[in-house]
């Protein structure tokens, strides 16, 4: 079975600052890892992705995230966010290829402040 | 450019009234899904259909049901809306045959029970 923790459930930082969302998981499988925005009344967005390969994942909008076999973490990080981050971000395990049953965590709602 | 689209947004139903949802897709992925986002709350995995198979998650209640009649379409049926089920109803598709290991999901229906 698979599991996802996404560590804290609000992040407040200021806007130009560094942010960082933390995610755990646990699966005895290779896994398929993932990063999802949810804009307010949208759908999921997919981010950013690890599959294999390059533990430093590079997404859209400027974020990436690094997987951590050891730790079994998947942090995602920006350098420096803007207003229009705001809004709710959801890390996903996948199991296979079947891409749409990934398991997700509960969500960390981000909130960039002027 | 709209790849998963969903309709209505928005829909409000009578407590107890069926009602059904639309997902329509322009990517001709295999697979389609259909996820339940309560409020602050992780999507849950309702069901989904392997080309015209359908596989149905364990705790998806039997009010809940599904239909694709074709390739680019997949509806959800509700047959007796209850208060509890109001949500963000989500779908989403991927193509795991072709190499796809992402979901892309539509912008959602919001319902609403009255």
């Amino acid at each position: 079975a698979q599991s996802v923790t996404q560590l804290d459930s609000q992040v407040p930082v200021f806007e130009e600052a560094p942010v960082e969302l933390r995610c755990n998981y646990s699966s005895s499988v290779s896994v398929y890892l993932f990063w999802y925005v949810q804009y307010p009344n949208q759908g999921l967005q997919l981010l950013l992705k690890y599959l294999s390969g390059s533990t430093l994942v590079k997404g859209i909008n400027g974020f990436e995230a690094e997987f951590n076999k050891s730790q079994t973490s998947f942090h995602l990080r920006k350098p420096s966010v803007h207003i229009s981050d705001t809004a709710e971000y959801f890390c996903a395990v996948g199991k296979g290829t079947n891409a749409g049953k990934s398991t997700f965590g509960d969500g960390t709602t981000l909130t960039v402040k002027p | 450019d709209a790849m998963v689209i969903q309709n209505p947004r928005y829909q409000v139903t009578q407590f107890g009234k069926p009602v059904t949802l639309s997902c329509s897709q322009t990517l001709n992925h295999n697979v389609m899904y259909w996820y339940q986002q309560k409020s602050s709350q992780a999507p849950k995995l309702l069901f989904h259909y392997y080309d015209k198979d359908f596989n149905n998650e364990a705790d998806t209640p039997d009010n809940f049901q599904s239909r694709r009649p074709n390739t680019s379409f997949c509806f959800l049926d509700i047959r007796s809306p209850g208060l509890g089920d109001a949500a963000m109803y989500l779908c989403a598709t991927s193509s795991p045959g072709q190499g796809s290991t992402e979901a892309f999901f539509g912008q959602g229906t919001r319902l609403t029970v009255v």
